[in-house]
């Protein structure tokens, strides 16, 4: 079955650009919608954004300004850049496969936002 | 605007509870589109319902879902001790974008 694969914790100083990539495996990503989610410590879950098939992305409109999510066909990856990051981004990221219900999800990839 | 959810509910083995989801008519009541999702400390999130009433394979018969007006909810009955989790909902909203519940802590007492 699909899975997720997101890379381990990440250290980011402020102000820098916040970059993750999730890898596709046992299906292609040329199907369905990909999206990012994340979770600050102890609180609840956020959407961040999607893309689709055609590289048509959707996002949240409070991160709107600082986001990116961009396909990678070829390597079967999406990809998720967050610029001039602050404390207020640290958190786990979740990558997950759909458009308004998601499953599977990947494990999360925790940010850490600090100098 | 998050979607409002109770922050606890709590419930004895083999008893049934209901969570609910409250949005306003440009999300929650809006469309069809309603899921809800079961979190257990320092895991990913699992989909439980989606699509209001819709039960993914593999997910126990003893979770369903609902939606009335603005209203969703979800609904656990013959509660087990495995049950206990954090459980978030959320919905397409008129926007094109997706909005999460704040999420709900379910006690096994």
């Amino acid at each position: 079955q699909v899975q997720l694969q997101e890379p381990g914790p990440r250290l980011v100083k402020p102000s820098e650009t916040l970059s993750l990539t999730c890898t596709v495996s046992g299906g292609s990503i040329s199907s369905y919608y990909w999206t990012w989610i994340r979770q600050p410590p102890g609180k609840g879950l956020e959407w961040i954004g999607c893309v689709s098939t055609t590289g048509s992305t959707i996002y949240n409109p409070s991160l709107k300004s600082r986001v990116t999510v961009s396909l990678e066909t070829s390597k079967n990856q999406f990809s998720l850049e967050v610029t001039s990051v602050t404390s207020a981004d640290t958190a786990l990221y979740y990558c997950a496969r759909g458009r308004h219900w998601f499953d599977p999800w990947g494990q999360g990839t925790l940010v850490t936002v600090s100098s | 605007s998050a979607l409002t959810q109770p922050a606890s509910v709590s419930g004895s083995p083999g008893q049934s509870i209901t969570i609910s989801c409250t949005g306003t008519s440009s999300d929650v009541g809006g469309y069809h589109y309603v899921s809800w999702y079961q979190q257990h400390p320092g895991k990913a999130p699992k989909l439980m319902i989606y699509d209001v009433d819709n039960r993914p394979s593999g997910v126990s018969s003893r979770f369903s879902g609902s939606k009335s007006g603005n209203t969703a909810s979800l609904s656990i009955s013959g509660l087990q001790a495995e049950d206990e989790a954090d459980y978030y909902c959320n919905s397409y909203a008129s926007s094109r974008t997706v909005v999460f519940g704040g999420g709900t802590k379910l006690t096994v007492l």
